[in-house]
């Protein structure tokens, strides 16, 4: 069965710390990868995507992210945060064409000056 | 582009009363799905169409019909309201064989 599995339902960061958001999946085909995020009412941007090649994926925003396979995760870094980036974070899985992406919960992100 | 659009932003309903939620987008995207968002539960696919005149089911489609006439909308109609769909509704789009969806702004409806 397709799952997306993101254990922090929020974590609180301070100004300029380094952040690491995780993400573990469960999907029978080759896994298309995806960072999402949600600022407060808003829609979901996509930060980044992991489709094939370099396990170590840039974004944007200075977020990046690295696909482990053999650990099944997918989590998303930044060395520095800033209080912009306050907002709920979304992993994502799919297959190549497929109809539907699976989604985790999402982690909420909290940044304290 | 103006991209994704939805409309209304926010609707309140009661029990029973229908109504269409609107999805657009000007990128001449093929495929079109309905998400709802609910809290800790992430985001789940309701319905999708891979072009005009094609529609199929998603994970959570009772309650929801949609029907896709042109290749910029796809609307999402309630028949009849119920509570448990009280939700923020999202509609995207992406290229047929892309795997980019973009994202509207959302649709929070609350049903009384």
């Amino acid at each position: 069965a397709q799952s997306v599995t993101q254990p922090d339902i929020h974590i609180t960061v301070s100004e300029g710390a380094s952040l690491e958001l995780r993400c573990n999946y469960s999907y029978g085909a080759t896994p298309y990868l995806f960072w999402y995020v949600q600022s407060p009412g808003q829609g979901l941007q996509l930060l980044l995507k992991y489709f094939s090649g370099d396990t170590l994926v840039q974004g944007i925003k200075g977020f990046e992210a690295e696909f482990k396979r053999s650990q099944s995760s997918f989590n998303l870094r930044k060395p520095s945060v800033h209080w912009s980036d306050a907002a709920e974070y979304f992993c994502a899985v799919g297959a190549r064409g497929a109809n539907n992406l699976f989604f985790g919960t999402g982690t909420r992100l909290t940044v304290i000056p | 582009n103006a991209g994704v659009t939805q409309t209304p932003k926010f609707q309140v309903l009661k029990t029973g009363q229908s109504m269409t939620l609107q999805c657009a987008q000007d990128m001449n995207h093929e495929y079109m799905s309905w998400y709802r968002q609910d809290p800790g539960m992430g985001l789940r696919l309701i319905h999708y169409s891979v072009g005009a005149g094609i529609t199929d089911q998603g994970e959570v489609p009772n309650g929801y019909n949609v029907s896709r006439s042109t290749t910029e909308d796809f609307p999402l109609r309630l028949l009849s309201a119920a509570p448990s769909q009280t939700s923020v509704y999202f509609c995207a789009s992406r290229l047929q064989g892309a795997n980019e969806q973009f994202f509207g702004p959302g649709t929070r409806l609350t049903v009384l």
